[in-house]
């Protein structure tokens, strides 16, 4: 199956800091999503992105597919940005989890 | 439109017991998908549905388990008898049809097995 690494494992950050997250993949995808996990174990979706880029609010995303890696960037960052993102992608059907980043804000 | 739904949220059940995990997808939407992350590991693929037919089953562990979706709509999944190493967070997801293959993932159902 397609290998995923996300880096950093985890995030440390200071309210209204801003942060990037990694993920890199081994083979060509046809899916590539971002989630986060609240504090209550749903996953929320944040992106579906196989190329391009993408924002939404203080969130975006790029996916270089070419080069395999995909880039969360967190801008004004909130205690509610708390939790886990990962990173998942496809060739087409079944989803391919990276280990996530835990991400921690601190007011 | 109302997302993925799973029940129960949470089941507690001793070794060699049963438990039927329920998951009810988007409507129209043809692709359903289980997953499960276990003792704080990576999210594994379980299987996935096409309307009524089996897809993919490779990620199905071993014969405890049991998946089945009626006439294209929900999908139970069966443990049966059940592991203390199946206990976990189990995922259900579904997507639509035609080459569009964002997944939308329900709230979990926790499974302890003690």
């Amino acid at each position: 199956g397609i290998q995923v690494e996300q880096s950093p494992p985890d995030l440390i950050l200071q309210e209204g800091a801003n942060s990037t997250l990694r993920c890199n993949f081994s083979d060509s995808v046809n899916n590539l999503q971002w989630f986060h996990q609240n504090p209550w174990g749903q996953l929320i979706n944040l992106f579906y992105i196989p190329s391009g880029t993408k924002q939404n609010g203080r969130l975006s995303a790029t996916t270089v597919a070419t080069e395999r890696y995909s880039l969360l960037y967190i801008s004004s960052s909130q205690t509610t940005d708390s939790g886990v993102y990962f990173c998942a992608v496809s060739a087409p059907y079944k989803l391919s989890f990276g280990a996530g980043t835990t991400v921690t804000v601190r007011a | 439109e109302a997302g993925v739904t799973q029940f129960p949220s949470h089941s507690v059940i001793e070794k060699g017991q049963t438990v039927t995990l329920r998951c009810d997808p988007i409507s129209g939407h043809d692709n359903l998908y289980w997953y499960r992350r276990v003792m704080g590991k990576e999210i594994k693929f379980l299987l996935h549905f096409v309307k009524e037919s089996k897809q993919d089953e490779s990620g199905m562990p071993n014969n405890r388990f049991l998946a089945e979706r009626t006439g294209g709509t929900y999908s139970t999944l069966k443990v049966q008898p059940a592991e203390l190493e199946d206990s976990g967070v189990y995922f259900c997801a579904s997507s639509q049809a035609g080459g569009i293959y964002e997944q939308y993932f329900g709230p979990g159902t926790r499974l302890t097995v003690t």
